[in-house]
């Protein structure tokens, strides 16, 4: 079965600090994977994308992830968070094969403090 | 210039009847996606539509209609809407199979309370 897991319901740090949030997917075929991004009372806004060749990729605002095959991973990183990175981040995943929908991890809300 | 929007935004719905939330997509995307988010869920699969006049079921179809009458919209129909229906629900259009089309876009979200 296709699952994602987000270990941190919730994380604090305090602006300027670093940021990584982690994610752990299972399939066992070649996935898809996504961050998305939902602000307060927004949609969910694509943050970057995974779907081969280098394990790191660069999304939108300074965000970078990693994909890691072996540990069945694809954690999120930013070097130097502000206040307006306060969010809820969702890890996703997308199974290759079927026109079936997102998978998405349960979110980690993200709270920067001044 | 918004390529998916819903409406309503906001709908609050006796128990008993019968609620249609809208999505509309200027995408030109096949498939069409109906999810609900509820705290320590993240967003569960109602309905999708792989193209005008399809439905198919997502995981949790049960209490939950839906409508494709054309490219661009596609609805969701609670013909008798229970208090457990409360919850924010977002439609999302994308490509298709495959590399290059498995990215989704989400629209604003519409909060439906069902007293």
């Amino acid at each position: 079965a296709q699952s994602v897991t987000q270990p941190d319901a919730r994380v604090t740090v305090s602006e300027g600090a670093s940021l990584q949030l982690r994610c752990k997917y299972s399939y066992s075929g070649t996935p898809y994977l996504f961050w998305y991004v939902q602000y307060p009372r927004q949609g969910l806004q694509l943050l970057l994308k995974y779907y081969s060749g280098d394990p790191v990729v660069q999304g939108v605002n300074g965000f970078e992830a990693e994909f890691s095959k072996s540990n069945s991973s694809f954690h999120l990183r930013k070097a130097s968070v502000h206040w307006s990175d306060s969010a809820v981040y969702f890890c996703v995943l997308r199974a290759y094969q079927g026109g079936r929908a997102l998978i998405f991890g349960t979110g980690t809300t993200v709270s920067v403090s001044p | 210039e918004a390529a998916v929007t819903q409406s309503p935004r906001n709908k609050v719905a006796v128990t008993g009847g019968k609620v249609t939330l809208s999505c509309n997509q200027t995408n030109n995307h096949n498939n069409m996606y109906w999810y609900r988010q509820d705290t320590g869920h993240g967003l569960r699969l109602i309905h999708y539509s792989y193209g005008a006049g399809s439905t198919e079921k997502g995981d949790i179809p049960d209490g939950y209609k839906a409508s494709r009458p054309s490219q661009e919209n596609f609805s969701l129909i609670l013909e008798l809407a229970t208090p457990s229906q409360t919850s924010v629900y977002f439609c999302a259009s994308g490509g298709g199979q495959g590399a290059g089309y498995a990215e989704q876009f989400f629209g604003p979200g519409t909060r439906l309370t069902v007293l």
